[in-house]
């Protein structure tokens, strides 16, 4: 039973393309993340979701926007994108309160052509 | 002063040596210290945390030593063994929602 999913694994695309992440969490948490890690491991948080509703939004360019369909789901859709875009992008969850414990999924790997 | 600085950026240790990797923070207001734990092609897993209100804590080969006046923590793991090698993240939180990640340490256990 996977708890944090994400599709596809590997995504590889040309500059100028639209595409899109998928993130499911079959943990009942209320909280979940998208980060990115570049190719020197440095995780960097770009959004937040708690109970569907944006909470951390960092400094992302517009052509990043999330969707949270509902609490266990959490997607990305990546507009025009750039070489500099390829990174491997994680989707992670946590149930809140005293537990701060994040629950990564495998990541995608998105490389830009 | 959000930030929390790791160090060093890669270690090297031979099998049943001890490894560690060291956090600075300087925001007081932190209250939960993570480490995480992530192999190649993983994403990172929660391997032991602290709260500043205890000064060690221990989990198998797995040690954090909290010194709260110098605002540093740090990671040891016993016994090093191959297995051991992946990349290893401090954090520090103060809220629900979001954790302040270091920078990242390459440890490679040599057998």
């Amino acid at each position: 039973d996977t708890a944090v999913s994400q599709t596809p694994k590997y995504l590889v695309t040309q500059m100028g393309n639209d595409k899109s992440i998928k993130c499911e969490q079959n943990l009942g948490h209320d909280t979940m993340y998208w980060y990115k890690q570049d190719s020197k491991k440095f995780l960097k948080i770009m959004f937040s979701y708690n109970n569907k509703e944006l909470i951390i939004n960092e400094t992302v360019p517009n052509r990043f926007s999330p969707k949270s369909p509902d609490k266990a789901h959490l997607n990305l859709h990546i507009n025009s994108l750039e070489l500099g875009d390829s990174a491997v992008y994680f989707c992670a969850s946590s149930q809140g309160g005293l537990d701060y414990e994040q629950y990564f999924g495998p990541g995608t790997r998105l490389t830009v052509t | 002063q959000q930030q929390v600085k790791q160090s060093p950026q890669s270690l090297i240790v031979q099998k049943g040596g001890i490894s560690i990797i060291n956090c600075a923070y300087e925001n007081t207001a932190f209250d939960y210290f993570p480490w995480y734990q992530q192999f190649p092609g993983k994403g990172p897993a929660l391997l032991i945390a602290i709260r500043p209100d205890v000064s060690e804590k221990k989990e198998g080969r797995f040690t954090i030593s909290f010194n709260k006046s110098a605002k540093q923590f740090s990671l040891h793991i016993m016994d090093s063994q191959p297995g051991d090698s992946a990349t290893y993240f401090c954090a520090a939180s103060m809220d629900d929602y979001q954790l302040i990640w270091g920078a990242g340490t390459k440890l490679i256990i040599k057998p």
